[in-house]
């Protein structure tokens, strides 16, 4: 069936670095897609979003890349801090008028001091 | 921006017993909700969607009448976990649309971690 998911389940960095977390996708229909942040015990937390007529999108240190024709995902956080310590998901609306979230399934995070 | 509250934010109940989470949109008029279940170290999983003054639709394998969700205006839905089992112990969250904002502005509670014993 249609799912989203990531390739790298945990990630550790060293504090200053950049950090990449990358998402596959497979429902090419899909024209919209999230990044969030999961701190433990809270609800997801936008990030940055991107409509799919865009590549890349870039926001506060964080900058989103789409490739439609691998069906590939990626979050670029620059110069990490340790409150950038979270599960990372992406999520995908795959068609117009459908407003249901699908989930990857997610990479765990940490900055190392 | 938009803010969705969720109450409460951790409950813990008898087995058999029933367990009400509240969903409110606190800004703005939310036609639709969403209600998601989370289990450690796993990603969200839709349970259902929540229509304002229509029955809610459920995803494939989640009991509607175990898991009834009621949306009877425009700022609350409500998720009531009946007869709650052990295996029902998880992170329940919420979201819901703000449509006035952005065009597909979905904002999360902070979830409720329900414990079962």
């Amino acid at each position: 069936g249609e799912s989203v998911g990531l390739h790298l389940p945990t990630l550790s960095v060293q504090e200053g670095d950049n950090s990449i977390i990358n998402c596959a996708y497979s429902n090419s229909a899909s024209d919209y897609f999230i990044w969030y942040k999961q701190e433990s015990g809270k609800g997801p937390q936008f990030i940055i979003d991107i409509r799919s007529n865009m590549d890349k999108r870039q926001g506060q240190r964080v900058t989103v890349l789409l490739n439609k024709t691998v069906k590939h995902l990626s979050l670029q956080i620059a110069a990490t801090q340790p409150g950038d310590s979270a599960v990372y998901f992406c999520a995908e609306n795959g068609n117009f008028g459908n407003e249901k979230l699908t989930f990857g399934t997610g990479t765990r995070l940490t900055i190392i001091p | 921006g938009a803010v969705v509250s969720q109450h409460p934010s951790w409950v813990i109940c008898k087995s058999g017993t029933s367990v009400k989470i509240e969903c409110r949109s606190l800004d703005f008029q939310a036609t639709t909700m969403f209600w998601y279940r989370q289990f450690p170290k796993q990603s969200l999983m839709l349970m259902a969607t929540s229509n304002e003054g229509s029955k809610a639709t459920y995803e494939q394998g989640v009991e509607k009448d175990k898991f009834l969700i009621n949306h009877a205006s425009l700022t609350l839905s409500t998720l009531t976990v009946t007869s709650a089992h052990p295996e029902d112990s998880s992170f329940y969250i919420c979201s819901a649309r703000d449509l006035g904002t952005a065009l597909y502005g979905y904002t999360f509670g902070s979830g409720t971690r329900l414990t079962v014993v």
